[in-house]
């Protein structure tokens, strides 16, 4: 089973302001990383997938991943209250076809 | 429309009495899963299956039972629920290959009295 860590597991901010939270997962036979977006009463949606050190952009939300040292940071530029949601990061193995999710990140945006 | 589709949404039932949750995906799919979300647990796996005719325990598969006779279902059954089966059920799906994006069902919440 590998063990995938989200900080911090909540947080507010206020609209305009930057964000970024971490998820670090086990380096070891590691192939790719996906973020999903998890609205109340909504189902957990893709929205950025990566497989290498690669930054990768969606809008104002960019990914960056250190497979080396096992992390990902999910930057927020000038959040806006539809960004709030819970951010879950799930990670693949080599040869697995199983993601190991994290617990989340619940992001509050202020207006 | 590419979808995953679960049934029931909502489910109250008592403890004993088997029931079955009902997924399928109109996508092709190979690989399916079901988990179940609980506060402060996060998601975790109950079974996967990675195609038709196989299947295999996730994280937490007491209690649980799925089949997979053709590719587009994937139901979950609970031959004798109990109360600690009460949760948020998640359906799905994706193609093969770890790159692959994984795509949700609506959820099913189950409560067992």
């Amino acid at each position: 089973i590998l063990n995938v860590e989200q900080s911090p597991q909540s947080l507010h901010v206020q609209e305009g302001d930057s964000t970024n939270f971490t998820c670090s997962f086990p380096s070891s036979n590691f192939y790719a990383l996906h973020w999903y977006r998890w609205e109340t009463a909504k189902s957990p949606e893709a929205f950025v997938m990566t497989l290498n050190g690669d930054e990768k952009k969606k809008g104002r939300i960019s990914a960056t991943l250190n497979t080396k040292e096992g992390y990902s940071y999910l930057y927020i530029k000038g959040s806006q209250p539809e960004d709030s949601a819970t951010y879950l990061c799930a990670s693949s193995g080599a040869g697995s076809y199983q993601l190991t999710f994290g617990k989340g990140t619940k992001l509050s945006v202020i207006p | 429309e590419a979808q995953v589709t679960q049934n029931p949404r909502y489910l109250i039932t008592v403890t004993g009495k088997k029931l079955t949750v009902t997924c399928s995906q109109n996508m092709n799919h190979e690989y399916m899963s079901w988990y179940r979300q609980d506060p402060g647990l996060g998601l975790r796996q109950i079974y996967y299956s990675m195609n038709v005719e196989v299947t295999d325990k996730g994280d937490v598969p007491e209690g649980y039972k799925v089949s997979r006779k053709e590719k587009r279902n994937f139901p979950l059954i609970l031959e004798s629920p109990s109360p600690n089966q009460t949760s948020l059920y998640f359906c799905a799906s994706r193609l093969a290959g770890g790159y692959n994006e994984q795509f949700f069902g609506p959820g099913t919440r189950l409560t067992v009295l």
